[in-house]
This record gives structure tokens, sequence and C-alpha cells, in this order.
């Protein structure tokens, strides 16, 4: 159980274009979800956390108006690269815990998209 | 410590060998400490989700404890196996807010 789904695990547009990604719960309900994003060689850094029904909250230094987020139902979340240019290039990947659960309980990821900005 | 580290980067390990790696993080405002296991092509799947100090968890060959006070965790993986080749990830999360906060992670090679 608790599967997430990502889609699409890998695209490549040109600078100026725009590319979404959605992030699915298959099997259970998430009011948060989390976007993370890495570039080679380092961890996983927070972007975002996506609340059902209400705005996002960024992390610092993520420009809420590059990255739209958008969580209009319980299973699911989409992330808007608006206007990408080549140093958006990276792998962005989702999370989500079950229900509402408590910082305790563990994140259920997607498989990722690598985004190739040309 | 303001970040959560994770030492070594990588390790290759003899198959049927045992090994383990730490993830040092923050010790105060300590909530939990999560541990996940991320194969290639695959997503990251959760070991264990680690709040008390002292705690040690158990999942199969592999294991944990935890320190709070000086805010470190160890993973051991015991008898390792091909099939245990993957980066292992930390991330710590602290009292308040909803972040985990994740460190660069263990890459594990087991050589046959």
């Amino acid at each position: 159980g608790a599967v997430v789904s990502q889609h699409p695990s890998r695209v490549i547009c040109k600078s100026g274009t725009s590319v979404k990604i959605e992030c699915r719960s298959l099997d259970f309900q998430a009011t948060t979800m989390f976007w993370y994003r890495q570039f080679p060689k380092q961890s996983l850094m927070l972007m975002a956390t996506s609340n059902e029904g209400s705005k996002a909250t960024y992390e610092q230094g993520v420009e809420k108006d590059k990255f739209l987020i958008n969580h209009a139902s319980l299973t699911l979340s989409t992330l808007t690269v608006t206007s990408a240019h080549p140093e958006d290039s990276s792998f962005y990947i989702c999370s989500a815990r079950v229900g509402q659960g408590a910082s305790n309980s563990p994140l259920h990821f997607g498989n990722g998209t690598r985004l190739t900005v040309t | 410590i303001l970040n959560v580290e994770q030492s070594p980067q990588s390790l290759h390990v003899q198959e049927g060998d045992s090994t383990n790696f730490t993830c040092s993080f923050p010790s105060s405002n300590f909530y939990a400490l999560h541990w996940y296991r991320w194969e290639t092509a695959k997503s990251p799947e959760a070991l264990f989700v680690m709040t008390l100090n002292g705690d040690e968890k158990k999942k199969g060959r592999i294991s944990a404890t935890l320190n709070t006070k000086e805010g470190y965790s160890y993973l051991y993986i015991k008898g390792s196996q091909p099939e245990d080749s993957a980066t292992y990830l930390c991330a710590s999360h602290r009292v308040a807010g909803n972040k985990l906060t994740f460190g660069g992670g263990t890459r594990v090679l087991v050589k046959p």
C-alpha cells in the first residue's frame, strides 16, 4: 500500500516553455505533499509543501511564481515549472504521508522526474 | 551541527561482509530521524522512523541505532547481499514545522 505515482519520469523541454509534473497518491489520501529537488551529488532539498485546498508553503529561496504548485484534491498535487531555463534542469521528486500523518510517520515517494531544459 | 551529514559518501562491501555508516544531525529540538533506502530507478523506500534516544530498530539484516543527545544514528547491514546495493538516506525532523532535512546519502555497492 501507500503508492505514489509521479509523471512524467523524464522530460526535455525548450527554454522558455512550461512543464507540469503530476504527483498522485494511488491508494491513500494525502492532505500534504512535499516537493523536493536534487542537484547532482547533492541531497534532496525541500522546495515546497503542498497543502490540499490551500496555498503551498515555499522554502526560502524558492520562487513561488516560477514553481507553481496546485493541490486540488486529496490525491493529486502538481508542480509546474514556468518559463523554464537550463538552470532549472534537475531531478524533482514528490512525497506524501498517509492521511494527515504525523511527522514520525514515513514519507512515501514518487519515482521522480528528470527535467532537462535545452 | 546544523545540517544532516552522512558518512561515508560511498562504500564498497564484499558480499557476506557486514558494514555500517553514520548519520549526524542537529541534536537540539529533535523530533524524529528517518532512514530510507533508494535503489536505482526506484523511489526511496522507508526503512525506519526513530524517535527515542537509545532506540534500536531492525528490519531483516538491517538495523539502526539512535543517539539523540549527541545527534547521530548508525545503520548496520549484516551479511551484505548484492540486493542491498542502494543509496541510504537519513533525514532529521526537528520539533518546529513539518520539514524533513535530508543528508547527502551513503551509496553502498555490494560486490558478489
